[in-house]
């Protein structure tokens, strides 16, 4: 089983729409959370970090519950700019210091 | 003014050869990464570097060693390549301890196909 999971996609969904995708962790010791997003053939770019008691950035909530290990991430009024792929990323410090990406969730918008 | 570079960005080269990837920041991180991610977009650590220090060292085939003549810069080189290192190398930085977390910021990968 990874370590981090998420529904790979993808998601299609026409502008305006609004999607949410959810993300689950094996490893209880995780600490932080967070939200990468990937345009095709570009590097991972942070998108917003993950808050127990939940957090917004504009059209973007992200939520945590930490009793079930999952994450999400709801995205409201989709714009076509919106299309990429959505990594769910933990980071726990234990024997090591290190970031545990999920494999992403594809988000496609169409006009 | 690009925070992470590496370089080259694609390389076509064929099995058995030996080849590297080159990667510097500019942004004063102490800590340096290599990630992977194959055909199934799955992005994975490789190795990370302290301040010139290996402090992790995932289950690599010990062909991929990577080199870092300062905190700056953090080489990758592969030697005898094999068909499955085809893949997209990003490297990475970041300085552990900053709020909010680990914040990393990646190069803009390298596409390294083996034929």
């Amino acid at each position: 089983r990874k370590e981090v999971e998420q529904d790979p996609g993808p998601f299609n969904v026409p502008e305006g729409a609004t999607v949410a995708f959810n993300c689950t962790y094996s490893n209880s010791a995780s600490q932080s959370f967070f939200w990468y997003r990937q345009d095709c053939r570009k590097e991972p770019k942070l998108l917003m970090s993950v808050y127990s008691s939940g957090n917004e950035d504009g059209r973007f909530t992200a939520q945590l519950n930490r009793a079930s290990q999952y994450i999400s991430l709801l995205i409201r009024d989709s714009k076509l700019s919106d299309s990429a792929t959505y990594l769910c990323v933990v980071f726990r410090m234990d024997s090591s210091y290190k970031l545990i990406f999920g494999s992403g969730t594809r988000l496609l918008v169409r006009p | 003014d690009t925070a992470v570079s590496q370089t080259p960005k694609y390389l076509v080269t064929q099995m058995g050869n030996d080849k590297s990837i080159k990667c510097e920041q500019n942004l004063g991180h102490d800590t340096m990464y290599w990630y992977k991610q194959d055909s199934k977009k799955f992005l994975k650590i490789m190795f990370s570097y302290n301040n010139k220090e290996l402090i992790i060292n995932e289950t690599v085939p010990n062909r991929f060693s990577p080199k870092s003549p300062d905190k700056a810069h953090l080489n990758l080189h592969i030697n005898s390549l094999e068909l499955g290192d085809s893949a997209v190398y990003f490297c990475a930085s970041s300085q552990p301890g900053q709020a909010p977390g680990n914040t990393i910021y990646f190069g803009e990968g390298s596409w390294l196909t083996v034929v």
